[in-house]
Parts: structure tokens; C-alpha cells; sequence
């Protein structure tokens, strides 16, 4: 059990483009969604925590507006990179928690690849 | 957000050989995990330390959580090639939030 996906796992888009990655818990309902962006052969930056229902909390530096997170239920976290430039460019990660799990328990996604063009 | 620092960043190795790893943050932290991440992939989790001093094996794994509450060590005994990946080394202190480690790629030699 605990599977997560996402969605695409690779997309291509123009500058100037908005792109949506999904985030599903398949077998589990996930409270807490994480994002994490990671760039070639670097660690893994936590980008924002998404909690079911309520607004999303960024980390420093992390533009909210540009990237607009939306939890609208307990299986499924949304990504947007709304006006994608090719600096956003990269490996976004998503990591589900499991509603009354471990504190420390995440299960990740198997990634997408976000190319902008 | 906060970033770990993992030593060695790289490592070139014989397979049979043991492999160590360590991280170290100059903050504390509650709980200490490790992950193996694989090309293209996401990370998966090997070992979770929630107790300073504590000491935790997953086969032939073990992880330590250090005394101060600023490290942790990860050993890999007598690896295999299927070993080969990223490991990363993640921390909490409080609330949902963990931050990783700059990682470790792991090559092992047949």
C-alpha cells in the first residue's frame, strides 16, 4: 500500500504557458501533501506543504503566485506553474502523509519532468 | 528552506565493499531519515530515526541518530550493484516539514 502518482510524468511546454501536475494517494487519503523541486544531480527543496481544504504554506523564496498549489481533496494535490519560463524548468516531486500515520511518514511520487521551452 | 550537508558526495566503490555516509545540519532535529533515490524516480525511504543515540539496521542498513541531534550516519555493509543511487538524508524538527540532505551518489564497481 501507499502508492502515490503523478501526472505527467514528462511534459514539454512553451514559455509563457501554464502547466498542471497532479498528485494522487491511490490507496490511502493523504492530509498533507509536500512539493519539491529538484534540480539535476541536487537535493530535494521542499517548495510548499498542502494540507486538504485549507490555502497552501510556501517556503521562503517559493513564489506563490507563480506556483499555485490547490489540495481539493483528501487523494489529489494540484501544481500549476502558471507563465512557465525556462527556469522553471526542472523535477517537481510530490509527497503524500497518510491521515493518522507516523509524523515522519511521506511516500513520493515518482516525479515530473517539466521541460520549458 | 533549510539544507542539509551529506559527505561524500560521490562514491566509487567495490561491490562487497561497506559504505558510510553522514549529514550534518547546524540545526536540530527531531527526527532523522534516509532515503535511496533512484534515476528519474522518487525517493524512497529506508530508515527512520526519531531518537537521539538510537541506532537502526534495515538489512544491511543501519542508520544512526547522533548524540547531538545535528547528524546522522548512514552504513551500507558488503554492497551489492543494485545499490547504485542517490541517498539522501532528511530531517524534522517539528510540524510536517522535512528537509533534505545535498546527497550521496552511490556507484558500485561489479
Amino acid at each position: 500500500g501507499a502508492v502515490v502518482s503523478q501526472h505527467p510524468s514528462r511534459v514539454i511546454c512553451k514559455s509563457g504557458t501554464s502547466v498542471k501536475i497532479e498528485c494522487r494517494s491511490l490507496d490511502f487519503q493523504a492530509t498533507t501533501m509536500f512539493w519539491y523541486r529538484q534540480f539535476p544531480k541536487k537535493s530535494l527543496m521542499l517548495m510548499a506543504t498542502s494540507n486538504e481544504g485549507s490555502k497552501a504554506t510556501y517556503e521562503q523564496g517559493v513564489e506563490k503566485d507563480k506556483f499555485l498549489i490547490n489540495h481539493a481533496s483528501l487523494t489529489l494535490s494540484t501544481l500549476t506553474v502558471t507563465s512557465a519560463h525556462p527556469e522553471d524548468s526542472s523535477f517537481y516531486i510530490c509527497s503524500a502523509r497518510r491521515g493518522g500515520g507516523p509524523s515522519w511518514e511521506q511516500y513520493f511520487g515518482p516525479g515530473t519532468r517539466l521541460t520549458v521551452t | 528552506g533549510q539544507q542539509l550537508n551529506q559527505s561524500p558526495q560521490s562514491m566509487f566503490i567495490q561491490e562487497g565493499e561497506d559504505v558510510s555516509m553522514n549529514c550534518t545540519s547546524s540545526s536540530i532535529f527531531n527526527t532523522w531519515l534516509w532515503y535511496k533515490q533512484d534515476p528519474g524516480e522518487g525517493p524512497v525511504l529506508l530508515i527512520a530515526l526519531y531518537k537521539a543515540g538510537e541506532l537502526t539496521s534495515n538489512g544491511r542498513l543501519t542508520a544512526q541518530f547522533g548524540i547531538t541531534r545535528k547528524d546522522s550516519f548512514l552504513n551500507i555493509s558488503a554492497s551489492i550493484p543494485s545499490d547504485v543511487g542517490i541517498y539522501f538524508c532528511a530531517g524534522r524538527y517539528t510540524g510536517n516539514q522535512f528537509y533534505f540532505g545535498t546527497g550521496t551518489s552511490l556507484t558500485v564497481i561489479p
